[in-house]
């Protein structure tokens, strides 16, 4: 069954340091997504991209985060200057379609950690 | 932004049938996804509902009420892998956009 790989698993940077997260979407679906989660706090959309461009973000996704898709299969998220708060799980999702009845598919996350 | 609230943990005894609820508010409600998320694990997709009733998918069930802004999951025949987060998530399109917003989970422990 296909499925959404994300790279690396484990990431540990320095705070000020920038860190790219990779991740590889189900090869026909359209629509990508990126979310977080702090230990023990609830999943929280930070962006979606579509047609190569992001077509929504939230309040969390400012200048210090940026995505792009490098080329037919990655989409990565850039996060520069990290901060000790952006410690926290980053799941990568991509969904066939943008309509209601489709489901978004995890990947398996990167956890980061930033010290 | 919606407003959605479930239990935050819940426990209960293999083979046993456990229903975890999840309200919400919305003003242009689009459907609701049930997730379970294993600790450390990404979450994967349960179910989805946009009309009110019952959709049966196995041991899984989640039902719909849009007036009561209401739903439930309903975990049958409850397997020690069953314990894990669930994850209720729901879609407000009355904004323009069509992200689900997820709610905190509720932790459910099976135990023997």
């Amino acid at each position: 069954e296909p499925e959404v790989t994300q790279t690396p698993s484990h990431q540990v940077t320095q705070m000020g340091q920038e860190v790219i997260l990779r991740c590889v979407p189900i090869s026909n679906h359209l629509y990508f997504y990126w979310y977080r989660q702090i230990l023990g706090q609830k999943v929280e959309f930070l962006v979606s991209f579509y047609n190569n461009e992001i077509s929504e973000k939230s309040e969390i996704f400012d200048d210090q985060f940026s995505v792009e898709r490098p080329d037919g299969s990655n989409f990565t998220l850039k996060i520069r200057s990290t901060k000790l708060e952006d410690s926290a799980m980053y799941f990568c999702a991509s969904m066939e379609r943008g309509t209601s009845q489709y489901e978004q598919y995890f990947g398996p996350g990167t956890r980061l950690t930033v010290t | 932004g919606q407003n959605i609230d479930q239990p935050t943990e819940m426990t209960a005894t293999e083979g046993a049938i456990v229903q975890i609820n999840c309200t919400y508010q919305t003003s242009g409600f689009n459907g609701l996804f049930w997730y379970q998320q294993h600790a450390g694990e990404a979450p994967t997709f349960l179910s989805y509902n946009v009309l009110d009733g019952l959709e049966e998918k196995g041991r899984f069930s989640s039902f719909l009420s849009r007036s009561k802004g209401y739903s439930y999951l309903l975990l049958k025949e409850l397997q020690m892998k069953d314990s894990a987060s669930y994850l209720c998530a729901v879609r407000d399109t009355s904004g323009g956009s069509y992200i689900p917003t997820f709610g905190r989970g509720t932790s459910l422990i099976v135990h023997p």
